[in-house]
This record gives C-alpha cells, sequence and structure tokens, in this order.
C-alpha cells in the first residue's frame, strides 16, 4: 500500500523558515518523480514544486522560487520542503504527491505564517 | 501560464442524475489534464489521468473526455458518496494549474 506521510508543519513567524518532510513507503520512492501542493484555508489547490526522481531536475511556481527548496534522500525515501522566507500568504495546507501527476496524496501537513 | 477555468463553480444534484462539470484551457493543452475528487475533510484523490483514463478502483460512472482546449468530466448515476469538488488539473506545461473547481453537492 502507498503511503505518503507529512510531517514538520505548524506555526511561524513571517520572514523564519521550516522544512516539511514527507516519509514515503509501499512503492519503490527512487523510480518516481515527486511533488508538493498546497492549499490555502478554504482555497483551491495549488502546485509549488516537483522533483525528478534522481534529483536532477526541479520545478517550481514563480511565487516560491528562491525562497523554496524541494528536494530528496532516495536512501530514506523522503521528500523535503525547505521553506525560507516565510509570507502570511504561503499559510496552507502542504500535500506530498507521488508521479509527475498526483497519483498519490498524503494526508497534508498544516502551516500558519503568522505573527 | 495556463489557466484552467471550470464551470459551474457548484451545483446540486440528486442521487441517479448524470452530472457534467466543464474546465477550459486557456491554451492548448493536447490531453495532459487530470481530475481530483477531494471530499470534505480529506485529501485529494486523482479519478482521470490523461483526460480520460480512469484511473484502477475508480467506479466507471466517472467518465473524462476531451482535448486542446475544452474537458469534461461527466458522472453518469450520481450517487451519495460522490459529493466534493472537483478539480481540473493541466500538466502540459509548467508551472502546472488547478481549475477553481467545481463543488458538487446533493439537494
Amino acid at each position: 500500500e502507498v503511503q505518503l506521510v507529512e510531517s514538520g508543519g505548524g506555526l511561524v513567524q513571517p520572514g523564519r523558515s521550516m522544512k516539511l518532510s514527507c516519509a514515503a513507503s509501499g512503492f519503490t520512492f527512487n523510480n518516481y518523480d515527486m511533488a508538493w501542493v498546497c492549499q490555502a484555508p478554504k482555497k483551491g489547490l495549488e502546485w509549488v514544486a516537483t522533483i525528478s526522481y534522481d534529483g536532477s531536475s526541479t520545478y517550481y511556481r514563480d511565487s516560491v522560487k528562491g525562497r523554496f527548496t524541494i528536494s530528496r534522500d532516495n536512501a530514506k525515501s523522503t521528500l523535503y520542503l525547505q521553506m525560507d522566507s516565510l509570507r502570511s500568504e504561503d499559510t496552507a495546507t502542504y500535500y506530498c504527491a507521488r508521479g509527475r501527476y498526483f497519483r498519490y496524496w498524503g494526508q497534508g501537513v498544516m502551516v500558519t505564517v503568522s505573527s | 501560464n495556463t489557466v484552467m477555468t471550470q464551470s459551474p463553480t457548484s451545483m446540486f444534484t440528486s442521487v441517479g442524475d448524470r452530472v457534467t462539470m466543464s474546465c477550459k484551457a486557456s491554451q492548448n493543452v493536447g490531453i495532459n489534464v487530470g481530475w481530483y475528487q477531494q471530499k470534505t475533510g480529506q485529501s485529494p484523490k486523482r479519478l482521470i489521468y490523461w483526460a480520460s483514463n480512469r484511473d484502477t478502483g475508480v467506479p466507471d460512472r466517472f467518465t473524462g473526455s476531451g482535448s486542446g482546449t475544452d474537458f469534461t468530466l461527466t458522472i453518469s448515476n450520481m450517487q451519495a458518496e460522490d459529493p466534493a469538488i472537483y478539480y481540473c488539473l493541466q500538466h502540459n506545461s509548467y508551472p502546472w494549474t488547478f481549475g477553481g473547481g467545481t463543488k458538487l453537492e446533493l439537494k
């Protein structure tokens, strides 16, 4: 069974940093691209970033370029999202998703950026 | 960036109804479209990939169609477990973009 379990969310002040993790199991992690998708409270879905199966390529939405970094540790079957210079508009539930086209999703982790 | 516009924004339906919702792309995205279902308090679930391919385990009452700029998700026989927000996604060119969603509710 495919499982994606996010962790690392919480309350953070504007301008500070936070790192999210997504532990994967039930499939061969290093065979798949992985992605982060977010959803602000009561809002729709937004793609955030994607990383290729081997970590050699990364893609970001414009609003997070230069502030967020997606990475992975294939030995640990874990996906990461380093979020720096956080803004109030980054407040959202962050989901990790398997594959370039989001076949499977985690349960999500809430990030609240507020002073 | 490719804008995905979904309509209607919300709709009420009854068990047994045929439901059709639309997703229009601002430019040609080929068949690089997926449909996702998000029930209240849950993570999204993919239903359809490459515009018309049903994911394993998805009931055959869900059908995706379209190509280019116009896409449709049809539920042939609405069931009590189908109320949710349905999103389309284009993955033809970065940034991947979702539509704003269609909220489907029972009368």
